[in-house]
């Protein structure tokens, strides 16, 4: 069993409407959470790093962490076509980071 | 967060042959990671490149196939040898300023390599 688990998709929404991405996670130790989005032929860029559990809110972007259930968020608010790319969660406790395979999201205009 | 460059960001090479993936930092930086990754799939650690001594590498990878150095804190390089079909992938570097894991990791654009 992978220690990240991720719907790969693809994930289809109109534009301006939420996009909903999730992700869970099998060891309890992880603490440090995070949320990558990867453009075609670019590396995984940082978009979201949470600590243990709650909500973290950065423009348009909202991510949650619920430990007691080992699940993962991440929001996106009126999304636009420049938000279709794939989105990866990754996770870890004090050893490697854990990757989820990613979730393609299509935004159509 | 450091700018991270890749070079070569494409290449096709020839079945038998080597390949030396360059990772340079705008900034020092304490981690060095090198991944990879496929179609589909998850992203793979390969080794985490320590300076001034040998790579910590994963299951499944090896010295010989992939020997990694660190010079110092800004720079590294990957080699993939002896290539077969099965090596092409993406190559990622990736950065973090923790030592304890509480720094996020940062990436650069990666190396793209076919293999004929």
């Amino acid at each position: 069993q992978k220690e990240v688990e991720q719907d790969p998709g693809p994930l289809s929404v109109p534009e301006g409407a939420i996009v909903s991405l999730n992700c869970t996670y099998s060891n309890s130790a992880f603490q440090y959470f995070m949320w990558y989005r990867q453009y075609s032929r670019k590396g995984p860029e940082l978009l979201m790093y949470t600590y243990s559990s709650g909500n973290k809110e950065d423009g348009r972007f909202t991510a949650q962490v619920d430990k007691s259930s080992k699940y993962i968020s991440l929001f996106i608010r009126d999304s636009q076509p420049s938000d279709s790319a794939t989105y990866l969660c990754a996770s870890r406790g004090w050893g490697k980071l854990q990757f989820g395979a990613g979730t393609q999201v299509v935004v159509t205009p | 967060s450091a700018v991270i460059s890749q070079k070569p960001s494409r290449d096709i090479c020839q079945r038998g042959t080597s390949l030396t993936i360059q990772c340079q930092v705008d900034s020092q930086v304490t981690m060095m990671f090198w991944y990879r990754q496929q179609p589909g799939q998850s992203l793979t650690l390969i080794a985490t490149a320590n300076q001034g001594s040998e790579a910590t590498y994963e299951s499944g990878f090896v010295i010989d196939k992939f020997p990694i150095s660190r010079p110092n804190l800004t720079f590294s390089t990957l080699t993939v040898s002896n290539m077969s079909p099965e090596d092409s992938s993406i190559y990622l570097c990736s950065v973090s300023d923790g030592l304890l894991g509480n720094q996020p990791q940062h990436f650069g654009d990666g190396t793209r390599l076919s293999i004929l």
